[in-house]
């Protein structure tokens, strides 16, 4: 199967400073990726989507400020937790999306903890 | 907005016994995706179904799209410790775009 990678798998970071997540698939071109982040025993909740060459599109909620999200290449998007707080700590996936009627594969997952 | 809710919660069984989680979507979908998250893991993609009414089967795991295509359920026959972990159902209403809307997961727990 497809392959997505994430770096860091984890981090910890002191508040108010900025983190950056890259996700990348390894073996194919994903024309679209997604962002979800998920609390401890909750489900995936979808951020924002991202499309090559173009502005991401967030959900209601997603503070576009907030979770900055570039898509430059087919392989490679970045999650950017701006002005990080102790709210922000969360497990943070991306996934990624050959075609629309492919299904999407995730990355291993970020774990942010803001101190 | 759409949602996607997904029943029981939790499920404790024991090894060897069946387990069954549903899902039922406030929308028609054009599909539905399951899949499964071990402690401390990212979700793996189990399977995909599209066509109205359709059953596929993994070895002990049975998946079914209700007629209608805004229910669905996972059944495994017999299970084992390894099924352990949270299984989630996704669908995708908005027209084949990609974006899915999770339910909220079963957490099983198999007691060998």
């Amino acid at each position: 199967g497809a392959v997505v990678s994430q770096h860091p798998s984890w981090v910890i970071c002191k508040s108010g400073t900025s983190v950056k997540i890259e996700c990348r698939s390894l073996d194919f071109q994903a024309t679209t990726m997604f962002w979800y982040r998920q609390f401890p025993k909750q489900s995936l909740m979808l951020m924002a989507t991202s499309n090559e060459g173009s502005k991401a599109t967030y959900e209601q909620g997603v503070e576009k400020d907030k979770f900055l999200i570039n898509h430059a290449s087919l392989t490679l998007s970045t999650l950017t937790v701006t002005s990080a707080h102790p709210e922000d700590s969360s497990f943070y996936i991306c996934s990624g999306l050959a075609g629309v009627t492919d299904t999407q594969y995730f990355g291993p997952g970020t774990r942010l903890t803001v101190l | 907005g759409q949602q996607v809710m997904q029943i029981p919660q939790y499920q404790h069984v024991q090894e060897g016994e069946d387990f069954t989680t549903y899902c039922n979507s406030s929308t028609t979908l054009s599909n539905i995706q399951w899949y499964k998250q071990r402690p401390g893991g990212h979700p793996v993609f189990l399977i995909q179904l599209v066509k109205s009414g359709e059953v596929k089967k993994q070895k002990r795991l049975t998946f079914q799209f209700g007629e209608a295509k805004k229910n669905s359920s996972l059944h495994i026959t017999a299970t084992q410790t390894t099924d352990v972990g949270t299984y989630f159902c996704a669908g995708d209403g908005s027209g084949n775009t990609g974006k899915l809307i999770f339910g909220q997961g079963t957490t099983l727990q198999v007691k060998p």
